[in-house]
């Protein structure tokens, strides 16, 4: 069974900085690109980052762009996504989620609020 | 950056209706398409990839259509376990964008 835990998340106040990180298991990890999306209290669903199976290609958001970093650990089956200077407009329940472009598996996400 | 233009933004529909819902984007992206289901606290689910494969698993009265700039989902019987919300995906380049997301509530 393909599972996808994110942890990681939490309060943290403008400026600071976070790292989610995303447990695969259930498949074989570097095969597939791997995502980060996430979604706003009532919104709809952003895309923030994804990588490559051997991180070769990696693509942001411009919302995010220069403040996240998104990678990724083949041999620990782990995917990460290291947020730095975080504003309110990032609280969002943010989900990792696999596959080259459609993205077939979702976890079940993980909050993050920024909020002093 | 390419971006993607859902429309209607919320549907009222019956069960057994046939429900279409169309996706624009900016610029052309071939076929590389994806339509998502989403219900309230749930992470979304894949329908539709490359604009109107099936996903394993997804029942046949889901299909989608459309290459270029439009693309339509279509439900072809609504059935009680339908009303959720939908979104589209690009996946053509580079930041892959998502469409506003429409709503299809019962009639």
């Amino acid at each position: 069974e393909v599972q996808l835990v994110e942890s990681g998340g939490g309060l943290v106040q403008p400026g600071r900085s976070l790292r989610l990180s995303c447990a695969a298991s259930g498949f074989t990890f570097d095969d597939y690109a791997m995502h980060w999306v996430r979604q706003a209290p009532g919104k709809g669903l952003e895309w923030v980052s994804g990588i490559s199976w051997n991180s070769g290609s990696i693509g942001y958001a411009d919302s995010v762009k220069g403040r996240f970093t998104i990678s990724r650990d083949n041999a620990k089956n782990s995917l990460y996504l290291q947020m730095n200077s975080l504003r309110a407009e990032d609280t969002a329940l943010y989900y990792c989620a696999n596959g080259g472009g459609a993205m077939g598996y979702w976890g079940q996400g993980t909050l993050v609020t920024v909020s002093s | 950056d390419i971006q993607m233009t859902q429309s209607p933004s919320t549907l009222s529909a019956s069960v057994g209706d046939r429900v279409t819902i169309t996706c624009r984007a900016s610029q052309s992206i071939s076929s590389w398409l994806a339509w998502y289901q989403q219900k309230p606290g749930k992470a979304p689910k894949l329908l539709i990839y490359k604009a109107s494969s099936l996903e394993s698993g997804v029942p046949s009265r889901f299909s989608g259509s459309g290459s270029g700039t439009e693309f339509t989902l279509t439900i072809s019987s609504l059935q009680p376990d339908d009303f959720a919300t939908y979104y589209c995906q690009q996946y053509n380049s580079y930041p892959f964008t998502f469409g506003g997301g429409t709503k299809v509530e019962i009639k």
